[in-house]
This record gives structure tokens, sequence and C-alpha cells, in this order.
């Protein structure tokens, strides 16, 4: 089955700094990878996500670029604020499953 | 707009007693709907996925068992809970149709704790 690793499991950056979180996948057949932020106690959010036909999305402060050969996606969060301190979660899908990296605890300090 | 939710909010319960999750889905019709669990620090397993009533699909084997008894409800079950299933028991729905990969809306999750 699918595996997705993800990198780093903690990161800590100053307020107004970039964050950068990596993912891997190991099945070629998976064509949608989105990404979730998780708030302590709460379900996961949907924050953006990128279909296999496309390199790169964004959305605001938010980027998600993928490099189908290499098999990789990565987070991109730009000028990061307190709010955006939480953990978030890559996942890889062909159809009705999700397969989720481990997390990252992402920590932004003022 | 579409809403989830999931009772109870928190539950802590003995081994060897039953269980019964509940979620439910609003503002959409004939969603696929699923289960989670995350265990601390890690990531999310999937547990069922159903995508109609009556239509369930089990990736995991375990002690838990899974129920559609209407379009628009999801049941997570178990006769005789293990001190393993404690956990984060998260429900989602995504839209039904999608041939490329589902984007799945998650709910506020099921703290469960079984001592």
């Amino acid at each position: 089955g699918e595996n997705v690793e993800q990198h780093p499991s903690t990161l800590s950056v100053q307020e107004g700094d970039s964050a950068v979180i990596k993912c891997t996948y190991s099945d070629s057949a998976s064509n949608y990878f989105p990404w979730y932020k998780q708030e302590l106690g709460k379900g996961p959010q949907l924050i953006i996500d990128i279909r296999s036909n496309v390199g790169e999305k964004k959305d605001q402060r938010i980027a998600v670029t993928l490099n189908k050969t290499a098999k990789h996606f990565s987070l991109h969060i730009t000028e990061t604020q307190p709010e955006d301190s939480a953990v978030y979660f890559c996942a890889a899908s062909m159809g009705y499953a999700l397969n989720f990296g481990k997390g990252t605890s992402l920590l932004v300090t003022p | 707009s579409q809403t989830i939710h999931q009772w109870p909010a928190t539950l802590v319960q003995p081994v060897g007693s039953p269980l019964s999750l509940e979620c439910t889905v609003e503002g959409t019709s004939n969603p696929n709907l699923y289960w989670y669990r995350q265990a601390a620090g890690r990531g999310l397993q999937l547990l069922f996925y159903s995508v109609g009533i009556g239509q369930i699909s089990s990736e995991v084997p375990q002690n838990l068992s899974a129920s559609r008894p209407q379009d628009r409800q999801f049941i997570l079950s178990s006769k005789k809970l293990l001190l393993s299933d404690s956990g984060f028991y998260l429900c989602a729905w995504s839209v039904v149709g999608r041939s490329t990969g589902d984007e799945q809306f998650f709910g506020p999750g099921t703290r469960l704790t079984v001592l």
C-alpha cells in the first residue's frame, strides 16, 4: 500500500519567517495530495490540496508544490504568524483512502 | 453549507464495555463517509469507509465495527473495548463520484479513553 513519509516532525520558526514541510510517497498511482492543519483537540482542517496534473498551487501565504517524478510534495508557508502554530499533515490518495504522514508540529514564536 | 457533527466529544469507558460513536452530516446528500483513529502523536489511520447506506468497507482488522443506517449517519461500535482502543476518533465526509481523489472534510472528533 501507499506509504507517506513527512519531515520534519517538529519545526520552530520566528514570526515572519517561512516554513517548509516535505512529504514523500511511494505509490506512483497516487493522484491527490491534500494538506491539513490540526489545532489541539480539534479535527483536521483542509488548507490546500493539489492534483497530479498540477505542479504548484498557491492560496495567499500558503503554497504546495508537487514533483511527480521524485514522488514528493511540499507545503510552503510564508510570513508565518503565531496563529499558524499547529500540527500539519500531508496525505496522498488515489481514490477513497487518504494515506497520512505522521504530522509536523509547527511552532511560530513572536 | 455542509456541517459534520460527532458525539460525544469525550468519553471515558472501562475495558470490556460497549461503544457507540455517532457522526452525522448536514447539507449534502449521499456523501462518502469515513472513520479514522488518531493515536497520540501519530497520523490518522483509516478504519472504515462507506459509499452508501449499508455499504461498509473495513481497512484494518480490529474489534470495532461500523454501520450506516441512514444516508448521512455513520456509527462506530464495539462490543467490548480494549485499552488499545483509546484515541481520537474522527469522522469525515467527501463528495461521491470523484475519480481522482476525494476532498475529505473532518468532524470535531471524539476523545475516547479506555481505562
